[in-house]
């Protein structure tokens, strides 16, 4: 099947510093992938899709300016978390969607996650 | 809004045992229903999915789904319980022109007693 890689799988950063997370297709192209949270022992939820070559579209009550969104080939999108606290602590987990034949229903393949911790 | 509720946290089965996660959905449309499942240090693995058509739908490692529109169900089984499944479940619907965009339910945990 398709493989959604992360990197980092774990990092650690200082509050006020910005971290880049990654997420590539290793097998596909993407031309959507999306961007979840994960709180602990909770559900995912999205954040964001993003799409190839444009402005990535936030879920209501996501910041944008703080979760800058990258998706510069389709292959790559990266999430930075920018100028982080404590409080974004959390799974970040990336996947990417396979377009279905006949168009009705994208397959999304999900990489392993990023558990970020700000001290 | 669109809501999945997965209404039990934590279930424990003996290895052999049959197996039912419990997924209950709220949407205004034809939902497209998906359950995943997540191992520590992978990412969540389709089993299987439901857009259309026979109401039983059949999933990998065995598993199979049951969509009931009357009690806007989608509930997961299996018939016997492998070690080697204990894991968190999550049941999801995608909405959007594609059903891209996935909401999860808070998600089952499994343990698989020997």
């Amino acid at each position: 099947g398709a493989v959604v890689s992360q990197h980092p799988s774990r990092v650690i950063c200082k509050s006020g510093t910005s971290v880049k997370i990654e997420c590539r297709s290793l097998d596909f192209q993407a031309t959507t992938m999306f961007w979840y949270r994960q709180f602990p022992k909770q559900s995912l939820m999205l954040m964001a899709t993003s799409n190839e070559g444009s402005k990535a579209t936030y879920e209501q009550g996501v910041e944008k300016d703080k979760f800058l969104i990258n998706h510069a080939s389709l292959t790559l999108s990266t999430l930075t978390v920018t100028s982080a606290h404590p409080e974004d602590s959390s799974f970040y987990i990336c996947s990417a969607a396979l377009q279905a034949s006949g168009g009705a229903g994208n397959e999304q393949f999900f990489g392993p996650g990023t558990r970020l911790t700000v001290l | 809004a669109q809501s999945v509720t997965q209404p039990d946290i934590h279930i424990t089965v003996s290895e052999g045992a049959s197996l039912e996660l419990r997924c209950n959905y709220s949407y205004g449309a034809t939902p497209y229903l998906f359950w995943y499942v997540q191992s520590p240090g992978q990412g969540l693995q389709l089993l299987l999915k439901y857009f259309s058509g026979d109401t039983l739908v059949q999933g990998i490692k065995g598993f199979e789904a049951e969509f009931k529109r009357s009690q806007s169900s989608f509930n997961l089984r299996k018939p016997s319980v492998h070690w080697s499944d204990a894991a968190e479940y999550f049941c999801a619907v995608g909405r959007g022109g594609t059903a891209s965009k996935l909401t999860f339910g808070t998600g089952t945990r499994l343990q698989v007693t020997l």
